[in-house]
């Protein structure tokens, strides 16, 4: 079993959906990252969590470390959300990080 | 922040072969790290490049088959060796900063896509 799981591997939506990508994770950990990785394979990161919730323009990343459970949200889905989504924790907070499978998700128009 | 530039962003290679990729920050980092992507899978750590001394690998990978250099706080390399179609993959350098107590902010190149034919 992986120590991180996401959920689910793939989503499609129509533009203007609410999307949430699940992540839970099985080890202690110092801090969550929710990454984006584009198909020319960039990634960048979006958000670095160690407790609550941060909101990014129509992005929201919560935490529940009790659970080790987090989730990505997007509210008003647009095309150019279509991307893999990528879940990794820091185990050691010393940014050498352990990687969930990822989400792909599409948007269409 | 950090900017990482990495090169080559793509590379066609013959089997038998070694490639160079080469990771430079704009700003000094403790900590940096090699991984790969095999195609439709998510990263994996192939090691953590110390300053200064031999890189850290992580478990399936060898120094012989993925040597690091790191000579200085801005910059690593890193070397795919003998390459064979199963090293087809992209590999990214990453680091940390911008951090708190729990963590770091992490940076990625771009990632260098390489093909072996």
């Amino acid at each position: 079993k992986n120590e991180v799981e996401q959920s689910p591997q793939n989503l499609t939506a129509q533009e203007g959906e609410f999307i949430t990508i699940n992540c839970s994770y099985s080890v202690g950990i110092s801090a969550l990252h929710w990454l984006q990785q584009h198909p020319g394979g960039g990634i960048v990161s979006l958000f670095m969590l160690s407790s609550g919730k941060k909101k990014h323009g129509r992005l929201i990343a919560t935490i529940n470390i009790q659970e080790k459970h987090s989730s990505l949200h997007i509210t008003a889905s647009h095309p150019r959300d279509s991307a893999v989504y990528i879940c990794a924790v820091d185990k050691t907070s010393g940014s050498r990080l352990t990687f969930g499978e990822g989400t792909q998700l599409t948007v269409n128009p | 922040s950090a900017v990482i530039s990495q090169k080559p962003s793509r590379d066609i290679c013959q089997r038998g072969t070694s490639l160079t990729i080469q990771c430079q920050v704009d700003s000094q980092v403790t900590m940096m790290f090699w991984y790969r992507q095999q195609p439709g899978q998510s990263l994996t750590l192939i090691a953590t490049a110390n300053q200064g001394s031999e890189a850290t690998y992580e478990s399936g990978f060898v120094i012989d088959k993925f040597p690091i250099s790191r000579p200085n706080l801005t910059f690593s390399t890193l070397t795919v060796s003998n390459m064979s179609p199963e090293d087809s993959s992209i590999y990214l350098c990453s680091v940390g900063a911008s951090g708190t107590a729990a963590g770091n902010t992490i940076y990625f190149g771009e990632g260098s896509w390489l093909t072996v034919v």
